[in-house]
């Protein structure tokens, strides 16, 4: 039973579209996260959420819009998607924050054309 | 700025040794460390952390040593097994701040 899962695990869109990404953990965890990892493999936090409520938004441009329905859940929607978009985009959660280790779903490696 | 250095890219040992993965950090602020593991496809799995009121912590295996006045840590990894072979990422955190700065990680190759 996966524990952060996210789909989809790829996806290949043109230049110009609007794509989301779903993420969802059952792990009962307060503190939901976007990471990316860029071309240069540097895994760099993009969004944290705790009990639904944004907390940090790490210098990402405004096309990408996460959302928390609730606290198992953090949805990422990408506008007008641009070619330097292209990335892997993990999702991952945590209990508190701070200093806690933090779960990783599989990725989303996003590609686009 | 890269605040987590990984300056290995990958490291090679036989089956049996020591695998040693070293990495640096510049923000004094850090003050809980973590290693990571991660295979192709897949995300990164936990694998070891230590305060930084700690100087070492073991689990099984893996060892992480952590040397602040030299804002040094090392994951060492006796003995090392085909099955670890992955790429190893080193990450900081400190307890005014929720978020991991992940170093650029280490490829490992455990050959049999």
């Amino acid at each position: 039973d996966t524990a952060v899962s996210q789909t989809p695990k790829y996806l290949v869109t043109q230049m110009g579209n609007d794509k989301s990404i779903k993420c969802e953990q059952n792990l009962g965890h307060d503190t939901m996260y976007w990471y990316k990892q860029d071309s240069k493999k540097f895994l760099k936090i993009m969004f944290s959420y705790n009990n639904k409520e944004l907390i940090i938004n790490e210098t990402v441009p405004n096309r990408f819009s996460p959302k928390s329905p609730d606290k198992a859940h953090l949805n990422l929607h990408i506008n007008s998607l641009e070619l330097g978009d292209s990335a892997v985009y993990f999702c991952a959660s945590s209990q508190g924050m701070g200093n806690t280790e933090a779960f990783f779903g599989q990725g989303t490696r996003l590609t686009v054309v | 700025d890269q605040q987590v250095k990984q300056n290995s890219p990958s490291l090679s040992v036989q089956e049996g040794r020591i695998s040693i993965l070293n990495c640096d950090y510049t923000n004094s602020m850090f003050d809980y460390f973590l290693w990571y593991k991660k295979y192709p496809a897949e995300g990164p799995t936990f694998l070891i952390s230590i305060s930084s009121i700690k100087d070492k912590n073991e689990d099984g295996r893996f060892t992480v040593f952590l040397n602040k006045s030299a804002k040094h840590l090392s994951l060492h990894i006796v003995p090392s097994q085909p099955g670890d072979s992955a790429v190893y990422f080193c990450a900081a955190t400190s307890s005014g701040y929720s978020t991991l700065t992940f170093g650029k990680g280490t490829m490992l190759l455990v050959s049999p």
